[in-house]
């Protein structure tokens, strides 16, 4: 069991420009959670999603940012126009059916860097 | 509204000593809780969590936590600190709904001097 992967590991944009997350969770895990951690801060819930079902969106920011968790393939964090303010760590949970927090397993993140 | 706070931005303390590392939560129901830690440059490692039962939990590298109600505290604890502990700690509060998700804390970052 490979745990939760998340690629690519570290990320430059220019601004302007639309940067794909991506992250491929635990075998037998069908809850997907995605967090910022901006620098200096902890980590900040963004969105929750199952396979074709986004749940719990409040984090998300109104702009720019959207999420994907298809029947196939990995779920999808996609930011469009990035601006240097959205330079941060984005982290990728999972989780089996049922158990939410209590049965989350991390990725090692994705850092992106805006120039 | 649900929050953490961990009082500490950085601690700093001798190897061989005592370490002890506080988490307030703020949560109307029986919280989730629990604490993570992160290496510079690395994803997040679960030390240990709590949801009922005994209120001292037993973590994974000699970490241990105790759940008090009354204080609305959840301190991370390690009788002798390594070196190799150096790293962010963070507390975290597991919401319920929909399924559920965490609330961090701003983190404490520890130091370990020879």
């Amino acid at each position: 069991n490979a745990g939760v992967m998340q690629n690519p590991r570290h990320l430059v944009r220019r601004r302007g420009q639309e940067a794909r997350l991506r992250c491929s969770p635990m075998k037998g895990h069908s809850h997907v959670y995605w967090y910022r951690q901006l620098p200096e801060e902890g980590l900040k819930f963004m969105v929750y999603l199952q396979k074709e079902n986004i749940i719990d969106e409040s984090g998300m920011p109104k702009e720019r940012f959207s999420a994907e968790f298809p029947k196939e393939g990995p779920s999808i964090l996609r930011i469009q126009q990035v601006v240097r303010g959205d330079s941060a760590a984005y982290f990728c949970a999972s989780s089996p059916p049922g158990r939410g927090p209590y049965g989350y397993t991390f990725g090692s993140g994705t850092r992106l860097t805006v120039v | 509204a649900q929050s953490v706070t961990q009082p500490d931005i950085h601690i700093t303390v001798s190897e061989g000593a005592s370490l002890e590392l506080r988490c307030n939560y703020s949560y109307g129901a029986t919280p989730y809780l629990f604490w993570y830690v992160q290496s510079p440059g690395q994803g997040l490692q679960l030390l240990l969590k709590y949801f009922s039962g005994d209120t001292l939990v037993q973590g994974i590298k000699g970490f241990e936590a105790e759940f008090k109600r009354s204080q609305s505290s959840f301190n991370l604890r390690k009788p002798s600190v390594h070196w190799s502990d150096a790293a962010e700690y963070f507390c975290a509060v597991g919401v319920g709904n929909q399924g559920g998700k965490l609330i961090f804390g701003q983190g404490t970052e520890l130091s370990v001097k020879p």
